[in-house]
């Protein structure tokens, strides 16, 4: 079975701070890997995806990957109120066309 | 430039019936995958079409099948609905590796 696995929290962190959501995977064939936002009652928005390893960087956030340790990250600099939502992370392997995803982190920043 | 359009946006049908959901995808976009999420879970694939074929298939039963017009707009359908069928369906399109989602369609089967 390919698992992506997320801590479901939820993650409370206060406004101005660093929020930090983890996921590892168990398939060393992963090759491409994804953070989605999903606010409650959306649909999924495409917030990063990153390939190699090392750090990719898009204004408040960071995907940092690890393909040695199976683990993928997102960093969320000043984090606001708006940012409160469930971050999903997706995976797609090498031979595959198939978005696999972990069950999402809540996030919640308060005031 | 549009974005992923689906319809309808809630739906309502009973055990056993049939139902066809629409996607049409982002502008410039030839791939379409189709999702189911229930509530408190992660989306799980479906299927994805490309050139109006089944390109992939996930973990779901013959009960599920779609398919991709010309134009790259898909349809999703599921026969003898269940219980176990409600829940959010999402279509993706995307032109090379990276997906993006329509608002999805909501559907429950009482």
């Amino acid at each position: 079975q390919k698992e992506v696995e997320q801590n479901s929290g939820p993650l409370s962190v206060p406004e101005g701070a660093i929020a930090s959501l983890n996921c590892t995977y168990s398939d060393r064939g992963s090759q491409s890997f994804f953070w989605y936002r999903q606010y409650s009652g959306k649909s999924p928005e495409l917030i990063m995806f990153i390939y190699s390893n090392g750090d990719k960087e898009d204004g408040r956030f960071t995907a940092q990957l690890n393909k040695a340790s199976q683990y993928v990250s997102l960093l969320i600099r000043d984090s606001q109120p708006s940012d409160s939502a469930t971050y999903l992370c997706a995976v797609m392997l090498n031979s595959g066309y198939a978005l696999n995803f972990g069950k999402g982190t809540s996030l919640l920043v308060t005031p | 430039d549009a974005g992923v359009t689906q319809s309808p946006t809630h739906l309502i049908k009973t055990r056993g019936q049939q139902v066809t959901l629409r996607c049409s995808p982002k502008s410039g976009h030839d791939t379409v995958s189709w999702y189911q999420q229930a509530l408190g879970q992660g989306p799980q694939f479906i299927f994805q079409y490309y050139e109006e074929e089944e390109r992939q298939r996930g973990n779901f039963p013959d009960r599920f099948s779609g398919h991709q017009f010309p134009n790259y707009s898909s349809e999703l359908n599921v026969n003898a609905l269940l219980l176990g069928d409600s829940a959010l369906y999402l279509c993706a399109s995307s032109i090379q590796e990276t997906q993006y989602f329509g608002p999805g369609t909501r559907l429950l089967v009482l």
